[in-house]
């Protein structure tokens, strides 16, 4: 059974970077043709998609945020990692962490982190 | 971006009754050559992720009690609940990963 589970500080200060660490478990990151992802939610936004990274390095982010996201993979530490830089109080939400896909194959959300509160405040 | 709509906002249902919840998609999410809907369904309670029930938009997730089905092709959906028990009490989603930017509905609160 695939895991996931988010790290990093729950709080961040306007105007700096965002930074979390999903940690995957009971199956490698390298295997099949997923795709692992980011995905937020507030009572503003409600579920909101942030881009993923396949186990190819290839990335996707929401053009909504492209700007300021970056998502990475460290293979050897079995993790992927999030950067969301120059942040408001509008990114205050929870992050999810995500495994996209069906059986090997592109598909729905089907592994997710308990999620990870981040407030955006000074 | 697919805009993902669902109705109602809220729904109040008896305990054994049936529930509906509906989604349409701002496009198409049928891919034609695979005869396949790129479309899914979840569930979400307080406190917890949001948890995969349907995919392919009638294909059950494993351990899903068959009480939840998914209907529906091309952009018109709906998840129907057959007859409603307590512990269905939740946020109900739809999502299409026809194409990224991946997108969710708003949400239905199923209520007792």
């Amino acid at each position: 059974q695939v895991q996931l589970q988010e790290s990093g500080p729950g709080l961040v200060k306007p105007s700096q970077t965002l930074s979390l660490t999903c940690t995957v478990s009971g199956g490698s990151i390298r295997s099949g043709d997923y795709y692992w992802s980011w995905i937020r939610q507030s009572p503003g936004r409600g579920l909101e998609w942030i881009g993923y990274i396949s186990n190819s390095g290839s990335t996707y982010y929401n053009p909504s945020l492209k700007s300021r996201v970056t998502i990475s993979v460290e293979t050897s530490k079995n993790q992927f990692s999030l950067r969301l830089s120059s942040v408001t109080a509008a990114d205050t939400a929870v992050y999810y962490c995500v495994r996209e896909g069906i059986m090997g194959s592109t598909g729905p959300a089907q592994y997710w982190g308990q999620g990870a509160l981040v407030t955006v405040s000074s | 971006d697919i805009v993902m709509t669902q109705s109602p906002d809220s729904l109040a249902v008896s305990l054994g009754e049936r529930a509906t919840i509906n989604c349409k998609s701002s496009q198409n999410v049928l891919f034609t050559s695979k005869k396949t809907n790129y479309l899914a369904w979840y569930q979400q309670k307080p406190g917890q992720p949001p948890k995969l029930l349907i995919y392919w938009a009638t294909t059950r997730e494993s351990g899903v009690p068959d009480r939840f089905s998914g209907s529906g092709s091309g952009s018109e959906f709906s998840l129907t609940i057959s007859s409603l028990q307590a512990e269905d009490v939740a946020v109900y989603y739809c999502q299409q990963y026809y194409s990224s930017p991946r997108t969710f509905g708003q949400g239905t609160k199923v209520e007792i």
